[in-house]
């Protein structure tokens, strides 16, 4: 799987847009782009994926640049709660078996502040 | 989206004992699912990928004797932690999805292991 690089730490105003940038240049035609995050002492939770068009679901929304070496997610109205480590990952389309893991880097740590 | 349960969510136990974690997933059926581990302000690693019916898949360096994972239907992976030492105190977490082709992963709320 390609490997992705962000910043180690971002701060966001409470109420403001989070934009957090992924750059993952060695992407491959079949290899999807995927955000989690992770709060503090929790299991990490899925917030979106997308191919090459850009997503938006009820959690956030996903911007993959044309030649898809880069992307952003978006969290529109951050709020405290979404102080976590945001990690991307770029993982192949396959139908199971050991392809289907994620291999998670360091990741953003997000600090919305009041 | 899928749910994937895992229990405990803690537990502490004494050096020599073993501790079994239970995965579940609730709302899909899971061929494969996946165990990380992750030590305090790291990141998760990948210990093993779990198969239903057949052995686990460890990754390089992590003992297969040590970390014993079942995988023997396809809602339940359990992974058992023999002969615990304070080096394995650690945040375990599963992870499983319903398998096609693009479908994202979903992970248990994790348990924390602590060896006295």
């Amino acid at each position: 799987d390609a490997k992705t690089t962000q910043p180690p730490s971002m701060d966001c105003a409470e109420g403001r847009a989070a934009n957090l940038p992924c750059n993952h240049s060695t992407i491959s035609g079949n290899e999807y782009v995927y955000w989690y995050r992770q709060i503090h002492s929790q299991g990490p939770q899925y917030i979106i994926h997308g191919l090459k068009n850009n997503e938006t679901n009820e959690m956030a929304s996903l911007i993959i640049t044309e030649d898809r070496k880069s992307s952003t997610l978006i969290l529109p109205h951050a709020t405290l709660r979404d102080t976590a480590v945001y990690y991307c990952i770029v993982r192949a389309a396959g139908s199971g078996g050991s392809n289907y893991k994620l291999t998670f880097g360091k990741g953003t740590l997000l600090t919305v502040n009041p | 989206g899928a749910v994937v349960s895992q229990h405990p969510s803690w537990v502490i136990c004494k050096s020599g004992t073993s501790v079994k974690i239970e995965c579940r997933s609730l709302d899909f059926q899971a061929t494969t699912m996946f165990w990380y581990r992750q030590f305090p302000k790291q990141s998760l690693m990948l210990m093993a990928t779990s198969n239903e019916g057949s052995k686990a898949t460890y990754e390089q360096g992590v003992e297969k004797d040590k970390f014993l994972i079942n995988h023997a239907s396809l809602t339940l992976s359990t992974l058992t932690v023999t002969s615990a030492h304070p080096e394995d105190s650690s945040f375990y977490i599963c992870s499983g999805g319903p398998s096609s082709y693009n479908s994202p992963l979903h992970f248990g709320n994790g348990t924390r292991l602590t060896v006295t």
